[in-house]
C-alpha cells in the first residue's frame, strides 16, 4: 500500500463550480498535512497546511482533515481556469520528511 | 530577492556519464532537499541535509551522491549507477528540518535531465 493515495484524475470541473480533491494516508502518527499546487513544468508551491481535525479556510480553498479516517481533502470554490494544475497532497512522516502523493490533475473548463 | 536557483534547467547526457545538478539558496535556510519527479508521479526524496557537512539518504538514494560544503549550496550528482536517471529534479529548502520551520518547503524551478 502506498503511503499517500490520490486519484490521478484528470478532475474536470466547469468554471465557477467546486473542485473536490481527496487524499488518504497510511501513517497514523502524522500530525502535519499539506496541499501543494504544481503547474505543468513548474515547481510545487504550498497553498494550504492543516494540523488539526476539521476545516481550514483560506480564500477560495478549504482543507479538511479527518485523522481517524486518515484522509485529508481540498475544496476549491468558484473554480477558475487558472486553478488548472496538479495538486499534491503531502504529510510529515517519520524523521520529519515530507511524503508526497502522486497528485490529482485538475482541469477547469471555461 | 531570496530564492533557490537550480542549474542547468535542461540537461542531456549520454548513458554512463555522471552529471552534477547545481542548487544554490540565499534564504539562509538550514535544511536542503533533493526530490525526483517522474511523469504523473509525486515527489520522491533522494537526499536531505540539515546542516553543513552532514546529509542523510532519502527514499531513493541509490545511484546519487550529494555534498554540503556550504550552507548555500547542495549539489546533486547523478552517477552512472543510477539505472533510470531521466526525470525532473527539484531542489528545496526549509528553515529547519524539525519544528514549524520544517513545514514550509521552498522549491527551485527544477532541472530536467534526459539521458540519451
Amino acid at each position: 500500500q502506498k503511503e499517500v493515495e490520490q486519484n490521478s484524475g484528470p478532475l474536470s470541473v466547469p468554471e465557477g463550480a467546486i473542485a473536490s480533491l481527496n487524499c488518504t494516508y497510511s501513517d497514523r502518527v502524522s500530525q502535519s498535512f499539506f496541499w501543494y499546487r504544481q503547474y505543468s513544468g513548474k515547481s510545487p508551491e504550498l497553498i494550504m497546511s492543516i494540523y488539526s481535525n476539521g476545516d481550514k479556510e483560506d480564500g477560495r480553498f478549504t482543507a479538511q482533515l479527518n485523522k481517524a479516517s486518515q484522509y485529508v481533502s481540498l475544496l476549491i470554490r468558484d473554480s477558475q481556469p487558472s486553478d488548472s494544475a496538479t495538486y499534491l497532497c503531502a504529510f510529515k512522516a517519520a524523521g520529519n520528511k515530507l511524503t508526497f502523493g502522486g497528485g490529482t490533475r485538475v482541469l477547469v473548463k471555461p | 530577492d531570496g530564492g533557490i536557483t537550480q542549474s542547468p534547467k535542461y540537461l542531456f547526457r549520454k548513458e554512463g556519464q555522471n552529471v552534477t545538478l547545481s542548487c544554490e539558496q540565499n534564504l539562509n535556510h538550514d535544511a536542503m532537499y533533493w526530490y525526483r519527479q517522474d511523469p504523473g508521479q509525486g515527489l520522491r526524496l533522494i537526499y536531505y541535509s540539515q546542516i553543513v557537512n552532514d546529509f542523510q539518504k532519502g527514499d531513493i538514494a541509490e545511484g546519487y551522491s550529494v555534498s554540503r560544503e556550504k550552507k548555500e549550496s547542495f549539489p546533486l550528482t547523478v552517477t552512472s549507477a543510477q539505472k533510470n536517471p531521466t526525470a525532473f529534479y527539484l531542489c528545496a529548502s526549509s528553515a529547519s528540518v524539525v519544528g514549524a520551520g520544517a513545514n514550509v518547503l521552498t522549491f527551485g524551478a527544477g532541472s530536467r535531465l534526459t539521458v540519451l
